[in-house]
């Protein structure tokens, strides 16, 4: 069945590192696929989206681009900021339009 | 808009004892998801529905069960309590039909955090 992989937290950066949260997922057709963000004490917002092979989401200085070829949807980041931190989610809507999350990574930034 | 509101925000039951969660979304939306997140799971889809209709299911015992009224707000239940299901129950709306197109962004609220003692 479709699944969403992500790279196990925590994540531990200094402000002004460079980000990578690696997502891979297993799918059937061409979902959709997200990066949502979930601060403490909050739901999820939803962070950025791509629809198609190749396309580049983009939000907050965050982007993720959707690579067929490598069933990848990895969020990056040039220079994060104390106020990411935060747990982030990749997910995909399947064939049925059910959203399938991954388990999360929690990312801490120190100042 | 107003976003997604979800009541209450906290809710403490006992074993055995059954409880109601109440999920408005989004003006316009006719879908409405509920999802369970707990540390150990991460978050595991319930259900979904649409125009008052269930159109997807998670695989979660009889003892969840939900609704959709006309005005698409949407309860969930969860009867004989156990334990285990203390956890964030979250919903989410969208304005997608896959017929009639619109987007398939789920838009969340805050959360219901269940505790069961």
């Amino acid at each position: 069945g479709n699944s969403v992989t992500q790279m196990e937290g925590p994540v531990t950066l200094s402000e002004e590192a460079f980000l990578t949260i690696n997502c891979t997922y297993t799918a059937t057709g061409y979902p959709s696929l997200f990066w949502y963000v979930q601060y403490p004490g909050e739901g999820l917002q939803l962070l950025l989206k791509a629809t198609k092979a190749d396309d580049k989401g983009s939000n907050k200085g965050f982007e993720a681009t959707y690579r067929k070829e490598t069933t990848s949807f990895h969020l990056e980041k040039g220079s994060v900021q104390v106020s990411d931190s935060a747990v982030y989610f990749c997910a995909l809507t399947d064939r049925d339009d059910k959203i399938i999350f991954g388990k999360g990574t929690r990312l801490h930034i120190l100042p | 808009k107003a976003g997604v509101t979800q009541t209450p925000r906290y809710l403490i039951k006992t074993r055995g004892q059954q409880v109601t969660l109440s999920c408005s979304p989004i003006s316009g939306h006719r879908s409405v998801s509920w999802y369970q997140q707990t540390p150990g799971q991460g978050l595991q889809f319930l259900f979904e529905y649409f125009s008052e209709t269930q159109r997807n299911k998670g695989n979660f015992p009889g003892r969840f069960s939900g609704r959709q009224f006309s005005n698409s707000r949407s309860e969930m239940n969860v009867s004989t309590l156990e334990l285990g299901d203390s956890a964030l129950y979250l919903c989410a709306s969208s304005d997608y039909n896959r017929l009639a197109g619109g987007t398939d962004t789920q838009y969340f609220g805050p959360g219901t955090r269940l505790t069961v003692l």
